[in-house]
């Protein structure tokens, strides 16, 4: 079956930038994404890529999506404390299909 | 996007009884999804639930233990019966919006006691 892996902790101070990364094994994932979520509350999406294109910018956010290698990352320009929660990386073949989740990587940023 | 809204939030139940979770969705959607997160783990998606239909269960998931309902276009829930503490989670419903992205509820976080 589908498995998207990501490293579970990560340390930032303020102000510098952060780089989750998460590699996954589907190849026919249609859409690559990542989600936030804070203490206590639901998933956010914050971004999506469509798997024909490498790199998505969004404000401070930068997805590079290396489809050979089957690996996504998200970089967070700038990184403020408010960014600080978990991120989870996401994949789906298309059409009404589940998503899949990673691990969750954990955000702390120092201030 | 959409706003979901899911009730209760929180609850704390005693083991042997069951906890009905309530989704509402701002627009009509044909699919809605369950997911549970353990603690401290990722989502796994326990059914999805089309209105008119009966709900498709993921592997380990069964509808005795699970029941959903789909009354409308707008609306589903999920009851956790017969809780164990093994069913402490955060229970999250989400609907697709077009490709694949998902959007979820603010989840309700279950404790069994």
């Amino acid at each position: 079956g589908e498995d998207v892996e990501q490293s579970l902790f990560l340390s930032v101070r303020e102000g510098d930038s952060s780089v989750i990364n998460c590699t996954y094994t589907d190849s026919s994932s249609t859409y690559l994404y990542w989600y936030k979520q804070e203490p206590g509350a639901g998933l956010q999406l914050l971004t999506y890529i469509f798997s024909n294109m490498d790199m998505k910018q969004d404000q401070r956010l930068t997805v590079l999506l290396n489809k050979k290698d089957k690996h996504l990352s998200l970089r967070i320009a700038d990184t403020q404390t408010g960014d600080s929660a978990i991120y989870f990386c996401a994949e789906n073949s298309g059409g009404y299909q589940k998503v899949t989740f990673g691990t969750g990587t954990k955000l702390q940023v120092i201030p | 996007s959409a706003v979901i809204s899911q009730k209760p939030s929180r609850d704390i139940c005693q083991r042997g009884t069951s906890l009905t979770i309530q989704c509402q969705v701002d627009s009509q959607v044909t699919m809605m999804f369950w997911y549970r997160q353990q603690p401290g783990q990722s989502l796994t998606l326990i059914a999805t639930a089309n209105q008119g239909s009966e709900a498709t269960y993921e592997s380990g998931f069964v509808i005795d233990k699970f029941p959903i309902s789909r009354p409308n276009l707008t609306f589903s829930t999920l009851t956790v019966s017969n809780m164990s503490p093994e069913d402490s989670s955060i229970y999250l419903c989400s609907v697709e919006l077009g490709q694949g992205r998902a959007f979820f509820g603010q989840g309700t976080r279950l404790t069994v006691v």
